[in-house]
């Protein structure tokens, strides 16, 4: 069945320091391709996209490019803030008529100033 | 705008009780869906509707648990008789038409069973 797996956190990095969360997933077809971003005492929220191969998703410093052949989504931003310690989660959508989102594990930042 | 709104936001009952947890959807999603998240299992997806329409009830994770959506602006969560297992915090989400990927989740119901 369809899957996602990223790298087990936590991961601690200084403030404007380089970030790379890893993410593969496993799935028939062409699903799309989320990150979802969860802080502190709150929800889920939708945090970049990218619906087909090769596109990069974009959101607030934050990027992540669909390759197809490696199966892979990683996030990654140039330079963290304290205020993006958060708990990160990569996600597919295999579309058709199915709502359902396959999450993966998520993985904890925490970002030290 | 109102996004999901969740209440209670925090439930402490103790074990045997019913525990009922709402969630009210933003105006005009069609789809709505109730996770479970804990340290140990992670997110759990239970079930989700379209259109007030139970589609997928596989991650319910027993008899004890019923959901309900008897309009397309509330729902509900029933756990009967509740377990200390069944502390967590559980989360509405709904989408829009058409894009039932963009979730947009409640602030989540923290239940504890003692």
């Amino acid at each position: 069945g369809d899957s996602v797996t990223q790298m087990e956190g936590p991961v601690t990095l200084s403030e404007e320091a380089f970030l790379t969360i890893n993410c593969t997933y496993t799935a028939t077809g062409y699903p799309s391709l989320f990150w979802y971003v969860q802080y502190p005492g709150e929800g889920l929220q939708l945090l970049l996209k990218a619906t087909k191969a090769d596109d990069k998703g974009s959101n607030k410093g934050f990027e992540a490019t669909y390759r197809k052949e490696t199966t892979s989504f990683h996030l990654e931003k140039g330079s963290v803030q304290v205020s993006d310690s958060a708990v990160y989660f990569c996600a597919l959508h295999r579309g058709g008529n199915t709502g359902k989102l396959i999450f993966g594990q998520g993985t904890t930042l925490q970002v030290k100033p | 705008d109102a996004g999901v709104i969740q209440s209670p936001r925090h439930e402490v009952t103790e074990m045997g009780q019913e525990v009922t947890l709402r969630c009210k959807p933003i105006s005009g999603h069609d789809y709505l869906f109730w996770y479970r998240q804990t340290m140990m299992r992670g997110l759990e997806l239970l079930i989700y509707f379209n259109n007030n329409v139970p589609i997928d009830d596989s991650g319910m994770p027993e008899d004890r648990f019923s959901a309900k959506m008897p309009n397309a602006s509330f729902s509900t969560l029933k756990i009967q008789p509740s377990e200390p297992r069944d502390s967590a915090v559980y989360f509405c989400a709904s989408s829009p038409p058409d894009r039932e990927y963009e979730q947009y989740f409640g602030p989540g119901t923290r239940l504890t069973v003692t």
